[in-house]
């Protein structure tokens, strides 16, 4: 069955250390996304990618890293860099089609909690 | 910038009632896409219904439709026969497409509640 798979489900971190979030797909989607989910504040675009190779900020971008190499993988790491780490982080995925309508929606992982001390 | 707004940050219903989940968005652009995810305690993201601006009429699945106000700019969603599965976050969610980049920005949520 394709999906998005995000590992591990939980990962527990000291401080200061840096830290690399899996994430494969194998919907042979192009486009790639990172989330960050806090209590209240709703999803926030960390990082996205449209293309192998290439990726953009998103909104909460300090503090993280990602590559995209191989289209079915998007790594997020969490750098020491980043102030309040501790959260859930979603990986999502969907096509795209350059200048194509954009109503394809996303398909989400199960996330990874995050825990930082 | 695109924003999007819950303004109902909990809300509760009984089981086999209809519940109405407002939704504002604010965009320059005209024609763009929105849609409703569901995150039940599990936290699995799950596409409930979405909404192309330029069709007039409001999108329906099943049990589930939307309120489309292009002009006031708002997406609200409607849960009829409410069952306890229903009990979930629900985000809403705009589509922006500025400088060939897509992106989805969501809402806070509404934590919904059906009780039985």
């Amino acid at each position: 069955d394709g999906g998005i798979t995000q590992s591990p489900k939980y990962l527990f971190r000291k401080e200061g250390q840096n830290v690399t979030l899996s994430c494969e797909q194998n919907l042979n989607h192009d486009a790639m996304y990172w989330y960050r989910q806090d209590p209240g504040q709703g999803l926030r675009l960390i990082y996205y990618s449209q293309i192998v190779n290439d990726f953009q900020k998103g909104d909460i971008a300090e503090g993280y890293s990602v590559s995209r190499e191989k289209k079915e993988s998007f790594p997020l790491t969490v750098t020491s860099a980043q102030k309040n780490p501790t959260a859930f982080y979603l990986c999502a995925s969907r096509e795209f089609y350059r200048g194509g309508p954009p109503n394809s929606p996303l398909h989400f992982g199960n996330g990874t909690r995050l825990t930082v001390t | 910038a695109q924003t999007v707004t819950q303004s109902q940050p909990e809300m509760s219903v009984q089981e086999a009632e209809t519940v109405t989940l407002s939704c504002t968005y604010d965009t320059s652009e005209s024609n763009y896409y929105l849609f409703w995810y569901k995150q039940p305690p599990s936290r699995q993201m799950i596409l409930v219904i979405r909404q192309e601006a330029y069709k007039q009429q409001n999108a329906t699945e099943n049990r589930f439709s939307v309120n489309f106000q292009k002009a006031a700019k708002s997406f609200s969603l409607k849960i009829s026969d409410s069952q306890l599965g229903d009990t979930a976050m629900y985000f809403c969610a705009f589509m922006s497409t500025q400088g060939g980049s897509e992106k989805l920005v969501f809402g806070k949520g509404t934590k919904l509640t059906v009780n039985p």
